[in-house]
């Protein structure tokens, strides 16, 4: 079983540009979750798909962030304009059932200079 | 403010010790606690859960306790090995929001031959 896959592994932007990162779940699994983990803080919950539709969006930032899950597959976190806080990893993660341990793919690291 | 703390940073211990670390919580409302274990340049992995409802939960060489009076949460791991060496992070949830964990900053375990 494939797991969970996440693209690009590393971003270096400016600040004010644009990113795009994508996240594919593992088949078959209905949740997705976005997190992220500033340097030197803790992991911390952006958001929850279930299928195409948000969850819960409580930990989303700011309006720069936008997420989608189109067709309920896989999703892309934009960040528009980024800023040098933005920096950090990005970790997906998905579940077949919202009670089920979470698996995490392996992150994207965006610099924000 | 942190709801779960993890306070010692970094952890070492001889192959074939027991590893002990802990994590302290401070929301009542958490019924749900999970430890993961992540290598560098890689997503958590999930290791082993416990419910609020129990206080024991054992898997092969880890053992996860469950102090509800104390909020208190241990990860034991007996006997180490050199492979057991990563960072452990704890996390935890409530019922209303399963796919929102709320995680440590980690402890760093070192296993030396």
């Amino acid at each position: 079983e494939a797991g969970v896959t996440q693209f690009p592994s590393h971003s270096v932007i400016e600040k004010g540009q644009t990113v795009t990162l994508r996240c594919d779940p593992i088949s078959g699994h209905d949740n997705l979750y976005w997190y992220r983990r500033v340097m030197g803080k803790e992991i911390k919950f952006l958001l929850h798909f279930v299928k195409e539709s948000k969850q819960d969006e409580s930990g989303m930032p700011n309006n720069r962030f936008l997420a989608e899950r189109t067709g309920g597959t896989y999703s892309t976190l934009k960040v528009q304009p980024a800023e040098l806080e933005d920096s950090g990893v990005y970790f997906c993660a998905s579940s077949a059932l919202v009670a089920s341990p979470l698996h995490f793919g392996n992150g994207t690291r965006l610099t924000v200079t | 403010d942190q709801q779960v703390k993890q306070n010692s940073p970094s952890l070492s211990v001889q192959e074939g010790r027991i590893s002990i670390l802990n994590c302290d919580y401070t929301n009542s409302m958490f019924d749900y606690f999970l430890w993961y274990k992540k290598y560098p340049a890689e997503g958590p992995t999930f290791l082993i859960s416990i419910s609020s409802i129990k206080d024991k939960n054992e898997d092969g060489r880890f053992t996860v306790f469950l102090n509800k009076s104390a909020k208190h949460l241990s990860l034991h791991i007996v006997p180490s090995q050199p492979g057991d060496s990563a960072v452990y992070f704890c996390a935890a949830s409530d019922r209303g929001s399963q796919g929102n964990l709320i995680f440590g900053k980690g402890t760093k375990l070192s296993v030396k031959p």
